[in-house]
Order: structure tokens, then sequence, then C-alpha cells
């Protein structure tokens, strides 16, 4: 199985800040690595997949790097309404994918 | 736009039962793979099963293997989750998630969910 760990696991920052969420897997995933965010209540949303590759929509202050084991998730100017939860999740292993534990973010 | 709408969650015994169904719309629904993913209140995410989009090959996370099943009907757009011998663990709001990849090469991910739908497992 493959491992994911996120760090930290709770952050608190203020508004304008630049923000960074890491993602440690426990065996090489190459560039199978996405990113959601997850408010109270409601489901996830994707923002980055693919490691780097920022979904349609999202806006630009958000953006992810890395490959094989080691990954960020960089939110520029941090906003309101970018208090969340976010969570990485590998799709390397197709039989069996998994999720970081969660970062939670609070401005 | 995508919709998915989960339905069949409840309240139900250690040891029982429960089927959970998610109805799918807006889109071709046996061109994906489908998954189901979990959340215990107040905890992460937790990837529960996949299928492939003609049924043939199913994975499952090892804490629901031999005890879950998921199937799905590309005639009716649905997908189910069977939920057997039933844990207090398994108490989770149940989420269904549609597999999609990018365009150039596939890189895998949930890129659309239900609402989703709570299972509670206790006397």
């Amino acid at each position: 199985d493959i491992q994911m760990t996120q760090s930290p696991s709770s952050l608190s920052a203020s508004l304008g800040d630049r923000v960074t969420i890491t993602c440690r897997a426990s065996q090489s995933i190459s560039r199978y690595l996405n990113w959601y965010q997850q408010k109270p209540g409601k489901a996830p949303n994707l923002l980055i997949y693919a490691a780097s590759s920022l979904r349609s929509g999202v806006p630009s202050r958000f953006s992810g790097s890395g490959s094989g084991t080691d990954f960020t998730l960089t939110i520029s100017s941090l906003q309101p309404e970018d208090s969340a939860t976010y969570y990485c999740q590998q799709s390397y292993n197709t039989v069996m994918y998994s999720f970081g534990q969660g970062t939670k973010l609070e401005i | 736009e995508v919709q998915l709408v989960e339905s069949g969650g409840g309240l139900v015994q250690p040891g029982g039962s429960l089927r959970l169904s998610c109805a799918a719309s807006r889109f071709t629904f046996s061109n994906y793979w489908m998954s189901w993913v979990r959340q215990a209140p107040g905890k992460g995410l937790e990837w529960v099963a996949n299928i492939k989009q003609d049924g043939n090959e199913k994975y499952y996370v090892d804490s629901v293997k031999g005890r879950f099943t998921i199937s799905r009907d590309n005639a009716k757009n649905s997908l189910s989750l069977q939920m057997n011998s039933l844990r207090a663990e398994d108490t989770a709001v149940y989420y269904c998630a549609r597999v999609d990849c990018s365009s150039t090469s596939c890189f895998p991910y949930f890129d659309s969910w239900g609402q989703g739908t709570l299972v509670t497992v206790s006397s």
C-alpha cells in the first residue's frame, strides 16, 4: 500500500499570505498526485491533478509541484474563501487509491 | 454539469447490511471508472472501492474486502455499494465519485462528487 503523509496537519495564516502544504508518498508515484479542497459539510473539490495541472475554473493562486515522492500545494495570496481542509491523493496504484490525512487551513 | 446523487444511507445495527445507490446523469456513465469514497465523522477521506467502465474490474480497500461489493448498471446509469457485516468503524458519509483522466495521458483523479449519504452503524 502507498501511504500519503501531509504536513502540517493544521495551520493558521493571514489574508494575503503565501501558504505551502506538503505531501509525501511512501514510494515513488511519478506525477500521479491530486489535490482537493473540502469545506465543512460539502463534498471535496478537485484543485490540482497530475501534480501540477490546475483544474479549469480554479483560481490561479493555487499551484502544485513535485514528482516522485514529494509534492507541494501552494496558495500564493490567501483569500477568505480558502479556509478549508486540503487533501492530497495518489492515483498511481489503481488497485488502491489513497489520501493524505488532510491539512486544515484557518485564516 | 455532471450530477451524482447518492441514496440508501441510514442507521443499521452492527452485523447488518445496507445498499447504497448513486444515480448518475448529464454524462455518458458507461465511459468512466467510478468510485466510492467515505469520510468518518470528523475524519479524513478514505477511498473505498473502484469499478471499471464495464464492471469487470473491481478494487477495494483492505478493510472492506469480503464485506462490500461495488457494482454498476450502465443501462440505468447507476452505481451501487452493497455493504454487509457492517461495523461501527464503517460509520461515515459515503460519496460516489467519477474518475476522469487528463486528456494527454491518464493521470486519474476524482473530478465529480455526489453530496454524500450518511451511514451510521450502531446498536
